[in-house]
């Protein structure tokens, strides 16, 4: 099994700018995290997707970010438009039931100038 | 506010010291999950625990999950530069809906 897959792994982009991540989870896990990570705060949940609909969206900053899960293998997170301080890393997680550990890709590090 | 709190939040020893970390909560988990973070790369679970009292055993790492399932202890035996990371605890299960919620990590680093 080739892991919880996210691309890019690095970005840099200007204020302003559309960012979109991507993230491919493990075949087979019904449960979908976005996370941001910063020095400051830690581990940051985003959102999560259960079968692909969206349980808790509470996390998500502002309305500038968004994310989908078209099908059980895909996930976006969008920012639109970026700004600084939304520079971190960004982790997409899946999982394969409630309460079973996560698996998380390797991340992608924004940074927005 | 971290529903989960760890301590210490930095640990800096030699080779060949042992170390125990900790994470607390005032809420009830029906488990609890330690992960190692190396720079760059996303945390990796090394242990789940469901039951009160349960103690587990990975190598020279021992992991204990509090009678009231509300704490937890990682204990390493004679550190190695090798076990250098963030160490994570996350707390599930029951009514969080498949979602863990993870305290702030103790960021370990092991001197040769």
């Amino acid at each position: 099994d080739a892991g919880v897959i996210q691309s890019p792994r690095h970005e840099v982009t200007e204020m302003g700018q559309e960012v979109t991540l991507r993230c491919k989870p493990i075949s087979g896990h019904d449960y979908l995290f976005w996370y941001r990570q910063t020095m400051m705060r830690g581990l940051e949940l985003l959102i999560y997707f259960n079968n692909n609909v969206p349980i808790d969206d509470s996390g998500m900053p502002e309305d500038r970010f968004s994310a989908k899960m078209p099908n059980a293998s895909f996930s976006t997170l969008k920012i639109q438009p970026s700004e600084p301080r939304d520079s971190a890393v960004y982790f997409c997680a899946s999982s394969q039931a409630s309460g079973r550990g996560y698996t998380f890709g390797s991340g992608t590090r924004l940074t927005v100038v | 506010t971290q529903l989960l709190e760890q301590s210490p939040q930095f640990l800096s020893i030699q080779e060949g010291e042992n170390l125990t970390v900790y994470c607390n909560s005032s809420s009830v988990f029906s488990s609890l999950q330690w992960y190692r973070q190396e720079p760059g790369e996303g945390p990796v679970l090394l242990v789940t625990v469901v039951t009160g009292g349960e103690v587990k055993k990975l190598k020279r790492l021992t992991f204990q999950f509090g009678d009231a399932r509300k704490d937890s202890s990682l204990h390493i035996t004679a550190a190695q530069p090798g076990d250098t990371g963030l160490y994570l605890c996350a707390g599930g299960g029951g009514s969080t809906l498949g979602r863990l919620y993870f305290g702030r990590g103790t960021q370990l680093t092991v001197w040769p």
